[in-house]
């Protein structure tokens, strides 16, 4: 089975860091996506990460260790427009299927 | 099309009613699914097409739930006899297959049974 946790919600302030974490327990593994998702609007793509470490994107990195099931999302230098839902996902081990397992999300409110 | 489109943006129906949604994918991508996304909810999956192959249909809820996709490209998803705990926003999204970028959202269609 699949089994994704993350924080409801968070509050940081505009400027600030924040790390949001994603702890998963699934019978397979072939790496995870975090999609940003504005209120009411589509989830976006923002990182995937499929081997251990640490992936630079801009403002926003991601990290994954495969051996602890754990993953987080670094956002550097927070905008009032970074307040949204962050979603983490995995992807399953098998060729073909691209069924991704979401978590519920973790909502994100910046503050001035 | 630029991105995945869906239609409506917005449904109301009564309990009882069958509803159709639509989702029209990005052009060129073979893959395509269905998420509902409830309140305070995780996406949940519903189905998913590739290509020609026969449809995962492993996370319709009931049998009250069927989609298909024509000619390899728009896909529709039926809901027979709404219930209100149908109401939710279903999103349709595609890809390319094993693309590590992910899926491809539309902006959702909101349903409320009322």
């Amino acid at each position: 089975g699949q089994n994704i946790d993350q924080p409801t919600e968070m509050t940081a302030t505009e400027g600030a860091i924040v790390q949001i974490n994603c702890t998963y327990q699934t019978s397979g593994f072939n790496g995870l996506f975090w999609y940003q998702q504005h209120a009411g609007e589509a989830p976006t793509f923002l990182s995937y990460n499929v081997l251990d470490g640490l992936e630079e994107k801009g403002r926003f990195s991601s990290f994954l260790s495969r051996s602890k099931g754990y993953s987080y999302l670094l956002l550097k230098e927070l905008q009032m427009k970074d307040s949204a839902s962050y979603l983490c996902a995995v992807r399953p081990p098998n060729f073909g299927n691209e069924k991704l397992t979401f978590g519920t999300g973790t909502r994100l409110t910046i503050i001035p | 099309g630029a991105g995945v489109s869906q239609s409506p943006s917005n449904k109301v129906t009564e309990k009882g009613k069958d509803v159709e949604l639509r989702c029209d994918p990005i052009s060129g991508h073979t893959a395509l699914y269905w998420y509902r996304q409830s309140l305070g909810q995780g996406l949940e999956f519903l189905i998913y097409f590739q290509g020609n192959s026969a449809p995962d249909k492993s996370g319709l809820p009931s049998d009250r739930f069927s989609a298909e996709r024509t000619g390899g490209s728009v896909s529709t998803l039926t809901i027979q006899r709404t219930q209100q705990e149908d109401s939710a926003v279903y999103l349709c999204a595609s890809s390319l297959a094993r693309e590590s970028y992910g899926y491809t959202f539309g902006s959702g269609t909101r349903l409320t049974v009322v």
